[in-house]
């Protein structure tokens, strides 16, 4: 079983649609969570960063972390044409000598207009 | 304010030899890390630089270095190509925003070609 799993996709939503990306998890260490979103032949862009269990709002984006199911969600309300990239989960934990670093392999989304 | 560069942009390599890679951080950022991401295996972290120090490490064979100077330049350097190392080498830089959000910004990526 891989350490974080993410459905590749592709995704293909209608423009004002509400788009769900997921990701799954293995290793109870991870502390902190990410999404980054990658436009095709540009470099990653933070998206959201949380550290605890919960939701986390900015803007059209909501981030969830459910650590007791090992499970993350990026939903995005009032989907764009402009959203349309590949979307990345990230997981970290730090420890005493210790730091992982574990991305998905991403979620290609399509918002069509 | 001036992204991360990252140069040069796209480079075309032999198998056996070596290859330094350059990432110029946002001005002020301190920290400085590096990424592979191939087709196959997806986004992976390489290392990660503080204040000329590297702090955290990932999964990569010795080949693979780096460094970082004083004004936190920093530079990657794989030793003996292999057709496997034809990848995206990414590089971002990060810190504590004014608010004290974590920030994070990735530069275009140096495309290596491995023949």
């Amino acid at each position: 079983q891989k350490e974080v799993e993410q459905d590749p996709g592709p995704l293909s939503v209608p423009e004002g649609a509400i788009v769900s990306l997921n990701c799954t998890y293995s290793n109870s260490a991870f502390q902190y969570f990410m999404w980054y979103r990658q436009y095709s032949r540009k470099g990653p862009e933070l998206l959201m960063y949380t550290y605890s269990s919960g939701n986390k709002e900015d803007g059209r984006f909501t981030a969830q972390v459910d650590k007791s199911s090992k499970y993350i969600s990026l939903f995005i309300r009032d989907s764009q044409p402009s959203d349309s990239a590949t979307y990345l989960c990230a997981m970290r934990y730090s420890g005493a000598g210790s730091y992982q670093l574990t991305f998905g392999k991403g979620t290609k989304l399509s918002v069509i207009p | 304010k001036a992204g991360v560069t990252q140069t040069p942009r796209y480079l075309i390599k032999t198998r056996g030899q070596q290859v330094t890679l350059s990432c110029s951080p946002i001005s002020g950022h301190r920290s400085v890390s590096w990424y592979q991401q191939t087709p196959g295996q997806g986004l992976q972290f390489l290392f990660e630089y503080f204040s000329e120090t590297q702090r955290n490490k990932g999964n990569f064979p010795g080949r693979f270095s780096g460094r970082q100077f004083s004004n936190s330049r920093s530079e990657m350097n794989v030793s003996t190509l292999e057709l496997g190392d034809s990848a995206l080498y990414l590089c971002a830089s990060s810190a504590l925003g004014t608010s004290g959000n974590y920030e994070q910004y990735f530069g275009p990526g140096t495309r290596l070609t491995v023949t």
